[in-house]
């Protein structure tokens, strides 16, 4: 049973480009959760999905980032418009509902704008 | 809102015990979760508390009491390969989306 797969591990993107990042669940969990870890930093939410659904986005900058999970295909967060402090770690987890316990997360994509 | 506090670094010799302090503010929660990551590595889940007291996973022990907003991670016979970074988090009950909200970390280097 394959783990979260996040790719791609490392992308290097120039200023203005667009960064995506791709996430696919463990089998059978049906909830996504993105997070981002700056360097010697914990982890912070961006945003959490269902299928076909953003249930909550609060740690989503308002600008130039999106996410979404289709019924068919991994998750998606986009970063358009790249800039520096974009760089760092992207987490991606999943959980198979908002069972109590804990995540199973991915091995990340180290994003680097140059 | 959530926030956890956790101290930066922590240091012990191979062998010994250390214990990482967790301590948060919360509006409600499930439970207290660990989660370990070494260098440029994922997080990897640990334990989870959903009650007071203390759970035990082999060298593990995670220890939670709600009434004082306080818990902790317990590694007995240190090796060095549990140099890590080590995270609590909590689980949002608020709202629906069960999100965790983690704290800064504590860094553990253990020395020979």
């Amino acid at each position: 049973n394959a783990g979260v797969m996040q790719n791609p591990r490392h992308l290097v993107r120039r200023r203005g480009q667009e960064a995506r990042l791709r996430c696919s669940p463990m089998k059978g969990h049906s909830h996504v959760y993105w997070y981002r870890q700056l360097p010697e930093e914990g982890l912070k939410f961006m945003v959490y999905l269902q299928k076909e659904n953003i249930i909550d986005e609060s740690g989503m900058p308002k600008e130039r980032f999106s996410a979404e999970f289709p019924k068919e295909g991994p998750s998606i967060l986009r970063i358009q418009q790249v800039v520096r402090g974009d760089s760092a770690a992207y987490f991606c987890a999943s959980s198979p509902g908002t069972a109590q316990y804990g995540y199973t997360f991915g091995s990340g994509t180290r994003l680097t704008v140059v | 809102g959530q926030s956890l506090e956790q101290p930066s670094e922590v240091t012990a010799v191979e062998g010994a015990i250390v214990q990482m302090n967790c301590t948060y503010q919360t509006s409600g929660f499930y439970g207290l979760s660990w989660y370990q990551q070494h260098d440029g590595g994922a997080p990897t889940f640990l334990s989870y508390n959903a009650l007071d007291g203390l759970e035990e996973t082999g060298r593990f022990s995670s220890f939670l009491s709600r009434s004082d907003s306080y818990g902790y991670l317990l590694l007995q016979e240190l090796q060095m390969k549990d140099s890590a970074s080590y995270f609590c988090a909590v689980r949002d009950r608020n709202t629906n989306a069960g999100k965790s909200t983690f704290g800064d970390g504590t860094t553990l280097t253990v020395k020979p």
